[in-house]
């Protein structure tokens, strides 16, 4: 079983929607959980930084850990063109730095 | 200020070459992550920098090597390139002091092509 696993993309949208994305984790113990954003040919970028469990919202995205599910979710409301990129669950899931990446989720916002 | 710097931006290599790739983090930033992101295993994480000593390693061979310098500018090589490693490699800084999790912030990769 992998560390992190992401729901498959592509995922097109509507100009507006809610966006859902999300990841499950296999270890009780992971404590941080961050989501990227990366556009094409650029290096990730960090969205949304949680520890432990709880919800945490920045603007027009939302951040929810379920410990009990190990279930985490990234919500992006009224969604727009701009968020059109790959997005990716982050855990860290040893000493230091060390980060474990879902596979990413490729987001299409259309007009 | 400056963000994650990496050198050079692209890359063409042949089998069997080696390359040293470079990474300049965020001014007052100490650790140093290396990762590897292709469009089948996505991003890995590959080994971590912080004072100088490596504090982490992921399950790459050990053709894969990193070092930091006291400045804090990171070099990995790669020996004996293989196929496989065609890539984008990306560098990470983060400020200590802020305990386990700290905040990564990625340059814009060094892409490299093996042929």
């Amino acid at each position: 079983q992998k560390e992190v696993e992401q729901d498959p993309g592509p995922l097109s949208v509507p100009e507006g929607a809610i966006v859902s994305l999300n990841c499950t984790y296999s270890n009780s113990a992971f404590q941080y959980f961050m989501w990227y954003r990366q556009y094409s040919r650029k290096g990730p970028e960090l969205l949304m930084y949680t520890y432990s469990s709880g919800n945490k919202e920045d603007g027009r995205f939302t951040a929810q850990v379920d410990k009990s599910s190990k279930y985490i979710s990234l919500f992006i409301r009224d969604s727009q063109p701009s968020d059109s990129a790959t997005y990716l669950c982050a855990v860290l899931t040893g000493g230091g730095n060390k980060l474990t990446f879902g596979t990413g989720t490729q987001l299409k916002v259309e007009l | 200020k400056a963000g994650v710097t990496q050198t050079p931006r692209y890359l063409i290599k042949t089998r069997g070459q080696q390359v040293t790739l470079s990474c300049s983090p965020i001014s007052g930033h100490r650790s140093v992550s290396w990762y590897q992101q292709t469009p089948g295993q996505g991003l890995q994480f590959l080994f971590e920098y912080f004072s100088e000593t490596q504090r982490n390693k992921g399950n790459f061979p050990g053709r894969f090597s990193g070092r930091q310098f006291s400045n804090s500018r990171s070099e990995m090589n790669v020996s004996t390139l293989e196929l496989g490693d065609s890539a984008l490699y990306l560098c990470a800084s983060s400020r200590p002091g802020q305990g386990a999790g700290e905040t990564q912030y990625f340059g814009p990769g060094t892409r490299l092509l093996v042929l």
